[in-house]
């Protein structure tokens, strides 16, 4: 059975860093598309990075520069390393693993970031 | 990027009620096209894929239909488990994009 456990959310001040984290079970996150997606408070889904099996990495342009994605394929776990935070980045943070290319077939339960001063 | 428009906004049924929830892409997509359900407090579920295949998780009553542009999501009979929000997404091309959501409510 897929498995993804987020982690890592909590409060943080503007220009504050916070490291998210997501562990997999069921399968490796070294043989398939891992992304991250987000949530405003009330609001749709926004797309925000993903990082192939080949270890390519892209970002939405509301995060890309502030924000990392990564992987351990020991750990099998996937990870977000958000910098410079604002408040528009408040959200909850659903670690997804993608079938195909950019389709997603299994989401986490998701880890909320507050952006507050 | 392609810029997905899900209508109504918001959709007030009563079970048995027949339910279609409708999804525009700025540009065609082909059939690249998923749908997922997110019930309260809960994940997005993958629902339709390829526009009109479902997910085995999923009852026969929901059915997704379209091409190109214009795409489609039936439910034939509403359950009350239904009561929940529905976006479309297009993964044709790069960055994969969501709807703003349909919620339908009681």
């Amino acid at each position: 059975e897929v498995q993804l456990v987020e982690s890592g959310g909590g409060v943080v001040q503007p220009g504050g860093s916070l490291r998210l984290s997501c562990a997999a079970s069921g399968f490796s996150v070294a043989d398939t598309y891992m992304t991250w997606v987000r949530q405003a408070p009330g609001k749709g889904l926004e797309w925000i990075s993903v990082i192939y099996t080949a270890g390519n990495t892209y970002y939405a342009d509301s995060v890309r520069g502030r924000f990392v994605i990564s992987r351990h394929d020991s750990n099998n776990a996937l990870y977000l390393q958000m910098n410079s935070l604002r408040a528009e980045d408040t959200a909850v943070y659903f670690c997804v693993k993608n079938v195909g290319w950019e389709l997603f077939d299994e989401w986490g339960q998701g880890t909320l970031v507050t952006v507050s001063s | 990027e392609i810029v997905m428009t899900q209508s109504p906004a918001t959709l007030s049924v009563s079970p048995g009620e027949r339910v279609t929830l409708s999804c525009r892409a700025s540009q065609s997509i082909g059939t690249d096209l998923a749908w997922y359900q997110q019930r309260p407090a809960q994940a997005p579920r993958l629902l339709i894929y390829g526009a009109s295949n479902r997910d085995n998780d999923f009852p026969a009553r929901f059915s997704g239909s379209g091409s190109g542009t214009e795409f489609t999501l039936t439910i034939s009979s509403l359950q009350s488990e239904d009561f929940a929000v529905y976006y479309c997404q297009q993964y044709n091309v790069w960055p994969p994009a969501f709807g703003q959501g349909t919620k339908v409510e009681v």
